[in-house]
């Protein structure tokens, strides 16, 4: 079974409109925290936003929030306000901390049009 | 502060030949890993480091990649001898560990096999 799962491939979303990415995990460890990360086309990996499995509140930073249903296993990404400057691929993962492993989803290709 | 630094940027070879890929972590950070990105998809962990102790190389294709982080900072990453398959980016990144155990990536290598 998929350790992540990003059900969307591509994305499209006006500039200034809030979007958001999907992103389901499973895991049976019960401590465990949630990434997600940007790739621009020029190829690094920023982080953007972490979540951690014992977190009662979802995390935020600026224009990024995440939206964590644990009885459902989802860790959506949300960006309000959209930039062009956030065309980009983004990747959620997980890292399970007792098994102290790491996996990344596929991905999701975001395209913010003016 | 100084972000992961990889060596070459860029690499061309020939199948059969051997490369080496150079990665040097954040300062402090004592977990180190190395993943690799094929083209359109998510990374893939090869190997990582718990100072210059192997943590997991579950999916480390042994028989040609290879990797060393001697004295617990700097680490190598070989590949010997490369296929048309192993063309992808590759990805150091490290952590300091505590709660969030989030992992900063440096720019990546991208290797072509001809």
């Amino acid at each position: 079974a998929q350790k992540i799962t990003q059900t969307q491939p591509g994305m499209f979303v006006q500039e200034k409109e809030a979007v958001t990415l999907d992103c389901t995990y499973d895991t049976s460890d019960q401590s465990y925290g949630l990434f997600w990360y940007k790739q621009p086309s020029s190829g690094e990996m920023i982080f953007l936003i972490y979540q951690g499995s014992y977190d009662e509140q979802n995390a935020t930073e600026g224009r990024y929030s995440l939206n964590f249903q644990k009885a459902r296993k989802s860790a959506n990404l949300v960006i309000s306000a959209s930039q062009l400057g956030d065309s980009a691929m983004y990747f959620c993962a997980m890292r399970e901390k007792n098994f102290n492993k790491f996996y990344f989803g596929s991905g999701t290709k975001l395209n913010v049009k003016p | 502060e100084a972000g992961v630094a990889q060596s070459p940027r860029y690499k061309i070879i020939e199948k059969r030949q051997s490369v080496a890929f150079w990665c040097n972590p954040i300062s402090g950070h004592a977990t180190l890993y190395w993943y690799q990105q094929i083209l359109g998809q998510g990374p893939k962990l090869l190997i990582q480091f718990q100072n210059n102790g192997v943590v997991d190389d579950s999916q480390l294709p042994k028989d040609r990649f290879s990797a060393e982080r001697l004295k617990g900072v700097d680490s190598t990453l070989k590949i010997q001898p490369a296929k048309l398959e192993d063309s992808a980016v590759y990805l150091c990144a490290s952590s300091y560990g505590g709660t969030t155990d989030t992992q900063y990536f440096g720019p990546g290598t991208r290797l072509t096999v001809l």
